[in-house]
């Protein structure tokens, strides 16, 4: 069966500081790879998203990049976090349009 | 342009009552899937029903049940006899083949529901 996991669940970082989190698929290949975002109090917000190793499409200009440097993994990166990149962060996998979407656990970022 | 609304931002409900939380989806597409997640306070999100533009039977699953209407783009959905373990954020969400970011979801901003006892 697939699985997905992410970590770390919970950050605490300072201002000016970088930011890796990584999420891993297992069970499947090729998936489809997503990066979302939840304000507090709002509603997700579509970050980023991989069709393939190496494919990375952007939604929204903003201090994060994504990568995807093999095919089950997916890392969302920040060299200097900002107070506004504070949210909860959710990776998820698709294999394809139709099919159902499977959400990791998410990873609770405050910036301070 | 792809578009989910969710027009109730809080609902307040009594145990044992009935609660119907609006969905409302815009696109040009012709093939699309609509879907519910629950996020309860943990935040890990549940799926809970995909429904593709083809069908528009109802579907009932327990207390749960949908209504999909093409004609006025919604894609209802209502709890039947609330218990305190639904409170939790509803969210609906599209998924477009003209959707610009390939087949990710689209959300709605989300109904927070609470029920008492």
């Amino acid at each position: 069966s697939q699985t997905i996991h992410q970590w770390p669940a919970t950050l605490v970082q300072p201002v000016g500081s970088p930011l890796s989190l990584e999420c891993t698929v297992e069970g499947t290949s090729n998936p489809n790879l997503y990066w979302y975002r939840q304000a507090a109090g709002r509603g997700l917000q579509l970050l980023f998203y991989s069709v393939g190793i190496g494919q990375i499409s952007s939604e929204v200009p903003q201090n994060l990049s994504a990568s995807r440097p093999q095919d089950r993994q997916f890392i969302l990166s920040s060299k200097k976090l900002l107070l506004s990149d504070s949210g909860f962060y959710l990776c998820a996998w698709s294999e394809g349009q139709g099919y159902g979407y499977t959400f990791g656990s998410g990873t609770r970022l405050t910036v301070v | 342009a792809q578009k989910v609304t969710q027009a109730q931002t809080e609902i307040s409900v009594v145990e044992k009552e009935d609660v119907t939380l609006d969905c409302v989806y815009e696109t040009r597409d012709t093939t699309y899937y609509l879907f519910w997640y629950k996020q309860p306070p943990s935040g890990e999100l549940v799926f809970l029903i995909r429904r593709n533009s083809f069908d528009e039977q109802n579907e009932i699953s327990g207390r749960y049940s949908w209504n999909f209407q093409k004609s006025t783009s919604s894609f209802n959905f209502t709890i039947t006899a609330s218990q305190v373990v639904d409170s939790a954020v509803y969210f609906c969400a599209l998924s477009a083949l003209a959707n610009q970011a390939g087949t990710a979801l689209i959300f709605g901003k989300g109904t927070t529901l609470s029920v008492s006892s």
